[in-house]
């Protein structure tokens, strides 16, 4: 596996739900980046890590819960979502949680909250 | 509140034509001006950035060019491309320490053959 993987690519939970999505980054960064992309909307950043601590909640509802065990690894946590959390999950890592570094972006996990 | 303005929302552009995607911003803190470049069903890459202390970035038929005062700054695709369709997103760095990306709301490029 190379550069940064997203499991599952695609996720369709009821709200009632609880759900994990997991990203795995193969590049040595140190930092680690959630971000939502929905339709019609801008890239909204979540949350982000630095040496497996969290630097950064972006005021991100409580049902998102993330988690950071090493540099390699990122999880984010799901339970009573909404329809509107419905969304393009990416998750991203950098060099260091520093945006003058590059930012490298998976795949994303495509989520629907029926 | 968007801090980034991106325009237009699509593009369309006929082969070996110009592309042009425009953003703006209000804040002066910010200090690094990356663009993304995103294909459908794959993250975002980074296409090409620029500081604010050069006026303009070429990188092959990638231009960025900067107009600080203005708090302005465009991406020009030269002789466009089929292969050049995507969706491109601008996006600002603020050096306060938190210094995360902040996108425009992206533009979605049409080059037709």
């Amino acid at each position: 596996e190379t550069g940064v993987t997203q499991t599952p690519r695609h996720l369709v939970m009821g709200m009632t739900n609880k759900k994990s999505l997991k990203c795995e980054q193969h590049l040595g960064h140190n930092a680690m980046y959630w971000y939502k992309q929905s339709a019609k909307k801008p890239l909204e950043l979540m949350f982000v890590y630095n040496f497996k601590e969290q630097t950064e909640n972006n005021s991100v509802p409580s049902r998102f819960s993330p988690e950071c065990p090493n540099s390699s690894h990122l999880f984010l946590h799901l339970h009573t979502l909404q329809p509107e959390d419905s969304a393009l999950y990416l998750c991203a890592s950098s060099q260091a949680a520093s945006g003058e570094y590059e930012q490298y972006f998976g795949p994303g996990t495509r989520l629907t909250v029926t | 509140q968007q801090q980034v303005k991106q325009s237009p929302q699509s593009l369309i552009v006929q082969k070996g034509g110009i592309s042009i995607i425009n953003c703006a911003y209000e804040n002066t803190a910010f200090d690094y001006f990356p663009w993304y470049q995103q294909f459908p069903g794959k993250g975002p890459a980074l296409l090409i950035a620029i500081r604010p202390d050069v006026s303009e970035k070429k990188e092959g038929r990638f231009t960025i060019s900067f107009n600080k005062s203005a708090k302005q700054f465009s991406l020009h695709i030269m002789d466009s491309q089929p292969g050049d369709s995507a969706t491109y997103f601008c996006a600002a760095v603020m050096d306060t320490g938190r210094r995360a990306l902040t996108f425009g709301s992206g533009t979605r490029l049409q080059v037709q053959p």
